[in-house]
């Protein structure tokens, strides 16, 4: 299975702070990478598909790079909406995975 | 509004069985792929499942496979994951998940979950 990690687990921002998350994986997925956003008790939300595709209805803050084995997901200027739970998804091939979480906290 | 809604879940002893079912509305359901992905208590995501638009084709993670069986009735606009030999490790939430394969195959819009509890 192709192994995705995703860096930092946990990450502390402020407010109009732009933030970068990173997803490394064990062999190139490229362009299948996907992120998700989650809050507690609720299902996942998807931001960004085939890299840095955005999906409808995402706002524009949201922004996806990366190519091979490297992906990063950027928020332009973090939102209180924001803080929540980010995971990289590969589609590449199967089994699909996911990467372990990275998680935005407000500091 | 894409709406699928899980149900099926409950408590159930390892060595068990349970068959999960997902409701789908707001969409043509026989042109989309499916899935299901489950998250256990404070973890994160794992896909377990994909069933092809016409049910052709099915994928199972190595975690499940020879244990769940993922199956659709288009008739019906549902999707469904009969489960048996349930471990304790299979306690999560079940995620129904719809493909959106236009240019690619990924998934786009999920349900709420069904919470299934394996313990004695």
């Amino acid at each position: 299975d192709i192994q995705m990690t995703q860096s930092p687990s946990t990450l502390s921002a402020s407010v109009g702070d732009s933030v970068t998350i990173t997803c490394r994986a064990s062999q190139s997925v490229s362009p299948w990478l996907a992120w998700y956003q989650q809050k507690p008790g609720k299902a996942p939300r998807l931001l960004i598909y085939q890299a840095s595709r955005l999906q409808s209805g995402v706002p524009s803050r949201f922004s996806g790079s990366g190519s091979g084995t490297e992906f990063t997901l950027t928020i332009g200027s973090l939102q209180p909406d924001d803080f929540a739970t980010y995971y990289c998804h590969q589609y590449s091939a199967y089994s699909w995975t996911f990467g372990q979480g990275t998680k935005v906290e407000i500091k | 509004e894409v709406q699928l809604v899980e149900s099926g879940g409950t408590l159930v002893q390892p060595g068990g069985s349970l068959r999960l079912s997902c409701a789908a509305s707001g969409f043509l359901f026989r042109t989309h792929s499916m899935n299901w992905v489950r998250q256990a208590p404070g973890k994160g995501l794992e896909w377990i499942s994909y069933i092809s638009s016409d049910g052709t084709t099915i994928e199972y993670s190595d975690s499940v496979k020879g244990r769940f069986t993922i199956s659709r009735d288009n008739g019906k606009n549902s999707l469904y994951l009969q489960t048996i030999s349930l471990r304790v490790e299979d306690t999560a939430v079940y995620y129904c998940a719809r493909g959106d394969c236009g240019g690619d195959c990924h998934i786009d819009n999920w349900g709420q979950g069904t919470l299934v509890t394996v313990s004695s």
